[in-house]
């Protein structure tokens, strides 16, 4: 049972290149969101859905997409990457919107 | 708009003694409270959590200390070791078919003297 799982671990991106983030769940949980971390700021959502097929924006949606093709899977993706993304991006699933579990985390640095 | 506001942004305490971290939001339509705890380099733990029917729920050194009507809430954690140092996140959100919007405070770095 591995819970979350991101990945890459560590990503270094040039500015104006696109990328995505994958986040897989094995827990069977409908709920599943997508998190950046900055220092003094705390965790702002960016996007989330709550079942395959359904995404809303978070917080932070801008600059961001997401869809949800399936209940494992949950990408993020980075359109045209800007110097202001740079940060830690974390994944979380839940099963009914409690007690979300936490991935590991991809930190991202554009230059 | 800052929905969930968490003070202090950093508190110090020594071993054996209480820390106490608050949070305030803002939409009355939540009603799950949980409190996440985070070590360097790792993912946010669920530490505890409590929904709006009960005042307070405790688990082990952790308490939920939770005032409906002033929407506040915090967590106290009693006889702090130096283990609990870590960053401690408050967050909101409501539960169900109108949930999946779980929304964090700033944090709070806590750091216990031995």
């Amino acid at each position: 049972n591995a819970g979350v799982t991101q990945t890459p671990k560590f990503q270094v991106l040039k500015t104006g290149q696109s990328m995505t983030l994958q986040c897989a769940q094995d827990m069977n949980h409908e709920y599943m969101s997508w998190y950046r971390q900055d220092p003094g700021m705390g965790l702002r959502l960016i996007h989330y859905s709550v079942g395959a097929g359904i995404t809303d924006q978070g917080e932070v949606p801008n600059g961001y997409n997401v869809s949800r093709s399936t209940t494992e899977d949950f990408p993020l993706r980075l359109l045209s990457a800007a110097p202001s993304q740079t940060s830690v991006y974390f994944c979380a699933s839940s099963y009914f919107g409690t007690a979300y579990t936490f991935g590991s985390g991809t930190r991202l640095t554009v230059v | 708009q800052q929905q969930v506001k968490q003070s202090p942004q950093s508190l110090i305490v020594q071993k054996g003694g209480i820390s106490i971290i608050n949070c305030a939001y803002e939409n009355t339509a939540f009603d799950y409270f949980p409190w996440y705890q985070q070590f360097p380099g790792k993912g946010p733990a669920l530490l505890i959590a409590i929904r709006p029917d009960v005042s307070e729920k405790k688990e082990g050194r952790f308490t939920i200390s939770f005032n409906k009507s002033a929407k506040q809430f915090s967590l106290h954690i009693m006889d702090s070791q130096p283990g609990d140092s870590a960053t401690y996140f408050c967050a909101a959100s409501r539960v169900g078919n109108q949930g999946g919007k779980l929304i964090f405070g700033q944090g709070t770095e806590l750091s216990v003297k031995p």
